[in-house]
């Protein structure tokens, strides 16, 4: 199976603040990867999918970039409603996997 | 707006069986892959199996393999996922979600999921 490994497990921001959260993918899966949203208690929310396309409905602070089999997630300026708990998936081949997550938390 | 509503989950003992169910609406149901996904606070979210759009194709994940059986009724815009010899390690929150693109063409996630139901399975 692929491992994706997500880093960090959790960070501390304020609002306004820049984020960038990483998932290394252990081998090759193309630009297949997605990030999540969830908030305690609900159903993760897709942000981004294909490494960089944003969801519609997604706020452009959100953003995702591929450099080979590291992806990652930016948050430009956060907002009091971006804290919660991301997740990277890939999806290019199965089982499909996920990232461990990473808390962004105040 | 999609909606996913599953329903079905509860205490089950272990070696037991039990049925999931999700219906779907607000969305061309028999043009989608779907998928089932669990999570647990100690191993997060775990892919479980999916079914394309027509029903002729499913994947599990390895432990489920050979103990789930995911399936659908698009006559009835429903997903369903049979679990059975069930052990306390598939104790999870099951989601069922959707691909966001039609037929499986682009593997872009899910971007709809339903509310979740909890399984516990307990002696």
């Amino acid at each position: 199976d692929i491992q994706m490994t997500q880093s960090p497990s959790s960070v501390s921001a304020s609002v306004g603040d820049r984020v960038t959260i990483t998932c290394r993918a252990s081998q090759d899966v193309n630009s297949y990867v997605a990030w999540y949203q969830q908030k305690p208690g609900k159903a993760p929310k897709l942000l981004i999918y294909g490494a960089s396309r944003l969801q519609s409905g997604v706020p452009s602070r959100f953003s995702g970039r591929r450099s080979g089999t590291d992806f990652t997630l930016s948050i430009s300026s956060l907002q009091p409603e971006d804290f919660a708990t991301y997740f990277c998936q890939q999806a290019d081949t199965f089982p499909f996997t996920f990232g461990q997550g990473t808390n962004l938390e105040i | 707006q999609a909606q996913l509503v599953e329903s079905g989950g509860g205490v089950v003992q272990p070696g037991r069986s039990l049925r999931l169910s999700c219906e779907a609406s607000g969305f061309t149901f028999n043009t989608y892959g779907m998928h089932w996904v669990r999570q647990t606070p100690g191993k997060g979210l775990e892919w479980v199996a999916v079914i394309t759009y027509d029903g002729s194709h499913e994947i599990y994940g390895d432990s489920v393999k050979g103990r789930f059986t995911i399936s659908r009724d698009n006559s009835k815009n429903m997903l369903y996922l049979q679990m059975s010899s069930l052990r306390a390690d598939d104790s999870a929150v099951y989601y069922c979600a959707k691909d966001t693109y039609e037929s499986g063409s682009y593997p872009g996630g899910f971007d709809y999921w339903g509310q979740g139901t909890l399984v516990t399975v307990s002696s």
